[in-house]
């Protein structure tokens, strides 16, 4: 069973605060690592495809990065606003090819 | 327009009933995977589906669930019995995989929730 972890489980910021989150997962075969956007009431959207060692992928006010050697990830968001409060999921890919995700990190940013 | 629809939303049956959920891509994708999502727990795994035969299944995929395209178009995911413990958000996710496009992120239906009294 692969380790996909998420951290922390859940957060509130105020308005304008920047923030970020972790996602750990195995350091051996690694292939890909996807995030994704899951608001309430909706199905989850992908956000980034991380692929190599030191990726760093930008949209908009979010922004990721990528260690493969340790095995982690982080999500950035900054300036946070009402609208980007959803859970935030991590999925790694393997050699298997199948996304295993993580727990996902519940963001709330109070106006 | 999303790629992947689900029916039904929202289905309650009885315990021991079997059940039926549907996911139709809009697109012509490779890889077809369902999960599940138990209240207050991760996304887990279930099944993917690729070349009209299961590729990989996790523990939780048992002799109980078992999944189909009947026509080439629907994916589906049958629980012949179901448990109370069968409860959960299911979605049915598509990706192109490792060939086609070359894009591995998968879209996401709108998920079934299936309640099981």
């Amino acid at each position: 069973i692969l380790n996909v972890e998420q951290s922390p489980q859940s957060l509130h910021v105020q308005e304008g605060d920047s923030t970020n989150f972790t996602c750990s997962f195995p350091s051996s075969n690694f292939y890909a690592l996807h995030w994704y956007r899951w608001e309430t009431a909706k199905s989850p959207e992908a956000l980034f495809v991380m692929t190599l060692n030191g990726d760093e992928k930008k949209k908009g006010r979010i922004s990721a990065t990528l260690n493969t050697k340790e095995g982690y990830s982080y999500l950035y968001i900054k300036g946070s606003q009402p609208e980007d409060s959803a859970t935030y999921l991590c999925a790694f890919i393997g050699g298997s090819y199948i996304p295993t995700f993580g727990r996902g990190t519940s963001l709330i940013v109070h106006p | 327009e999303p790629e992947v629809t689900q029916t039904p939303s929202h289905q309650v049956t009885q315990m021991g009933q079997e059940v039926i959920l549907r996911c139709v891509p809009i697109s012509n994708h490779l890889y077809f995977y369902w999960y599940r999502q138990i209240l207050g727990q991760k996304v887990e795994f279930l099944v993917s589906f690729y070349n009209n035969e299961i590729s990989e299944k996790s523990e939780i995929f048992d002799d109980q669930f078992s999944v189909e395209r009947p026509d080439g178009s629907n994916f589906t995911l049958k629980i012949r019995s179901t448990k109370l413990e069968d409860s959960a958000m299911y979605f049915c996710a598509i990706s192109w995989g490792l060939t086609g496009q070359g894009k591995t992120e998968a879209f996401f239906g709108q998920g079934t929730r299936l309640t099981v009294v």
